[in-house]
């Protein structure tokens, strides 16, 4: 079945630091991609997504690239922020053929803190 | 716009019980989808309702069922609790009609559930 691999966390960075989670995805056929954020106490809000190769998905200074070849969806941040401190989760959308029904796969997830 | 609010927010019960959580989604979305959230397993699909019917279950035991109502409300039923099943269930809603393209979903804050 289809699967998402990100990174191990938590991360800790300082703040104005570069920020890369790595993704990486199983899938049959050509899902969607997408990057999920939670804040403490939160459900999840979608930060970011791509819907074929080579589309690149941008939101609040983060961006992430649909590397077919790779099979990857890299989130990268170029100064992240203390602001930005959370859980961070991509994910794939599976489709189940002839229903029209969509599900989403997602990786662990990983827990990032920026610090002062 | 009001997003998906599920109640409610905090709940404890003990092995054995069963436990009814309900999710009210976004105006106008028909879709709704739940999901496991826990430590070990990470986010897990459960079901997606469509219209009152069930288009897609994930790979759950029997004691996990949901339903949804004319007014797409949903809920979900968890017979003989487990301690286990404690976790964060989170709902999402989506206009996702049948066929087409992933349409996105929309996150609730989710339901503590703690089996003691």
């Amino acid at each position: 079945g289809n699967s998402v691999t990100q990174m191990e966390g938590p991360v800790t960075l300082s703040e104005e630091a570069f920020l890369t989670i790595n993704c990486t995805y199983t899938a049959t056929g050509y899902p969607s991609l997408f990057w999920y954020v939670q804040y403490p106490g939160e459900g999840l809000q979608l930060l970011l997504k791509a819907t074929k190769a080579d589309d690149k998905g941008s939101n609040k200074g983060f961006e992430a690239t649909y590397r077919k070849e790779t099979t990857s969806f890299h989130l990268e941040k170029g100064s992240v922020q203390v602001s930005d401190s959370a859980v961070y989760f991509c994910a794939l959308s599976d489709s189940l053929p002839g229903a029209g029904s969509y599900q989403l796969t997602f990786g662990k997830g990983t827990k990032l803190s920026v610090i002062p | 716009k009001a997003g998906v609010t599920q109640t409610p927010r905090y709940l404890i019960k003990t092995r054995g019980q069963q436990v009814t959580l309900s999710c009210s989604p976004i105006s106008g979305h028909r879709s709704v989808s739940w999901y496991q959230q826990t430590p070990g397993q990470g986010l897990q699909f459960l079901f997606e309702y469509f219209s009152e019917t069930q288009r897609n279950k994930g790979n759950f035991p029997g004691r996990f069922s949901g339903r949804q109502f004319s007014n797409s409300r949903s809920e979900m039923n968890v017979s003989t609790l487990e301690l286990g099943d404690s976790a964060l269930y989170l709902c999402a809603s989506s206009l996702q009609p049948s066929g087409g393209e992933y349409n996105e979903q929309f996150f609730g804050p989710g339901t503590r559930l703690t089996v003691l």
